[in-house]
């Protein structure tokens, strides 16, 4: 089974900063990877799909890259409104399968 | 737009069974496939199951296998999603979700449906 590997677990920065989060896959997973904005007591919501496509409507200070193993997920601009968790996930379709990663809590400084 | 409302939250106690709902509307259902998702209070989402509404075709995360079924009624353009056998640890929200295409990510996702289970 593939293992998603989050970092950090969890992160403190002030308005206007550049975020970073990373995930790691224990084999080649190509471009296949989500990244997702979860607030609290809500559904995850998909912000990033093939590594790095940004879903219709998410605002462009969000971006993903990466392939193969290692993958990245930045906000160029921290704003108030993007206090969350965030999950990167893994999904295949032979057959279909998805995996998460542990997530990372972002927190403003 | 597209939506999928679940229904609501449910109480078991040990060693019944849960069947959760989840209506879809606003697009072509039998276009995009539908899974499951959990998160226990505090936790990352685990996924469940994947089923094609185009010919039921599914995938069970092996951790559910024998405990879980999903159906879809393409009639009424709603998925199931039902788990047997309950512990006190199934106590989570289960999430419906639409994913891209067949089997592509998750895009649009229910509400939610917390399941507690407790004697």
């Amino acid at each position: 089974d593939i293992q998603m590997t989050q970092s950090p677990s969890s992160l403190s920065a002030s308005v206007g900063d550049r975020v970073t989060i990373t995930c790691q896959a224990s084999q080649d997973i190509e471009y296949r990877l989500s990244w997702y904005q979860q607030k609290p007591g809500k559904a995850p919501n998909l912000l990033i799909y093939d590594a790095s496509y940004l879903e219709t409507g998410v605002p462009s200070r969000f971006s993903g890259s990466g392939s193969g193993t290692d993958f990245t997920f930045t906000i160029s601009s921290l704003q108030p409104e993007d206090i969350a968790t965030y999950y990167c996930q893994h999904y295949d379709n032979l057959p279909p399968i998805y995996t998460f990663g542990q997530g990372t809590k972002l927190e403003i400084k | 737009q597209v939506q999928l409302v679940q229904s609501g939250a449910e109480v078991r106690k040990p060693g019944a069974s849960v069947k959760v709902s989840c209506k879809a509307s606003g697009y072509s259902f039998t276009s995009h496939g539908i899974t499951w998702v959990r998160q226990a209070p505090g936790q990352a989402p685990e996924w469940m199951g994947w089923i094609s509404t185009y010919n039921g075709v599914r995938n069970y995360a092996q951790s559910f296998q024998g405990r879980v079924t999903l159906t879809t009624d393409t009639s009424t353009t709603t998925a199931y999603m039902d788990l047997r056998s309950l512990r006190s640890d199934d106590t989570a929200i289960y999430y419906c979700a639409r994913v891209q295409g067949t089997s592509g990510p998750p895009d649009y996702w229910g509400q939610g449906t917390l399941v507690t289970v407790s004697s």
